[in-house]
């Protein structure tokens, strides 16, 4: 089982619309989670820190659900510019990130 | 400027080359990390450093070694380049074990 699993999509969606990505870990002593969104051939940055109390940036919402292990991001309203691939990034021993493969997103017109 | 700077950004080299990738950052964090990024594979951990001289291996280290002479720069070398190496590369930086990473720009690189 790999330690961060995610759908890898495409998750092909029209403008407008709201969407939800899942991930799952695999180390329940994981401290720290995150959401990255990469642009093809570009460098990974920082979406948003996911809380256990759940947290919201705009419209994007990131949920934690450490019980059954995942990692939720919801889009809401999406745009052309989101179209990226999104990467779910656990940190489960404060050495080192583990990303998950990611979830590729196109938003049509 | 970026905050965290890697040269080259493209490279393309012969099998059995020596290659070193920099990377220097202005963020003043004090760790360090070098991936690679294979098509379809997600990001690797190669090595990474929490101080100077302080190096740990990663997940796939075979084939490199770093450097990290400063807190700004952390250089990844491939000794003897052979093209399963071709990928792209990134450094990162992060100010503490829990907090998240920023990359820098990334480098392509061939090798034929």
């Amino acid at each position: 089982r790999k330690e961060v699993e995610q759908d890898p999509g495409p998750f092909n969606v029209p403008e407008g619309a709201t969407v939800a990505f899942n991930c799952t870990y695999s180390n329940s002593a994981s401290q720290s989670f995150f959401w990255y969104r990469q642009d093809c051939r570009k460098e990974p940055k920082l979406l948003m820190s996911v809380y256990s109390s759940g947290n919201e940036d705009g419209r994007f919402t990131a949920q934690l659900n450490r019980a059954s292990q995942y990692i939720s991001l919801l889009i809401r309203d999406s745009k052309l510019s989101d179209s990226a691939t999104y990467l779910c990034v656990v940190n489960p021993t404060g050495n080192m990130l583990t990303f998950g493969g990611g979830t590729r997103l196109m938003v049509k017109p | 400027d970026a905050d965290v700077t890697q040269t080259p950004r493209n490279r393309i080299t012969k099998t059995g080359k020596r290659i070193m990738l920099e990377c220097s950052q202005t963020k003043g964090h004090d760790r360090m990390y070098w991936y690679r990024q294979d098509p379809g594979l997600g990001l690797r951990l190669i090595y990474y450093s929490f101080d100077v001289k302080d190096i740990n291996k990663g997940e796939i280290s075979d084939g490199y070694s770093v450097s990290r002479q400063a807190q700004a720069k952390f250089s990844l070398s491939l000794e003897s380049a052979i093209p399963n190496q071709t990928a792209l590369y990134f450094c990162a930086t992060s100010p503490g074990p829990f907090d998240p990473q920023h990359f820098g720009d990334g480098t392509r690189l061939s090798i034929l």
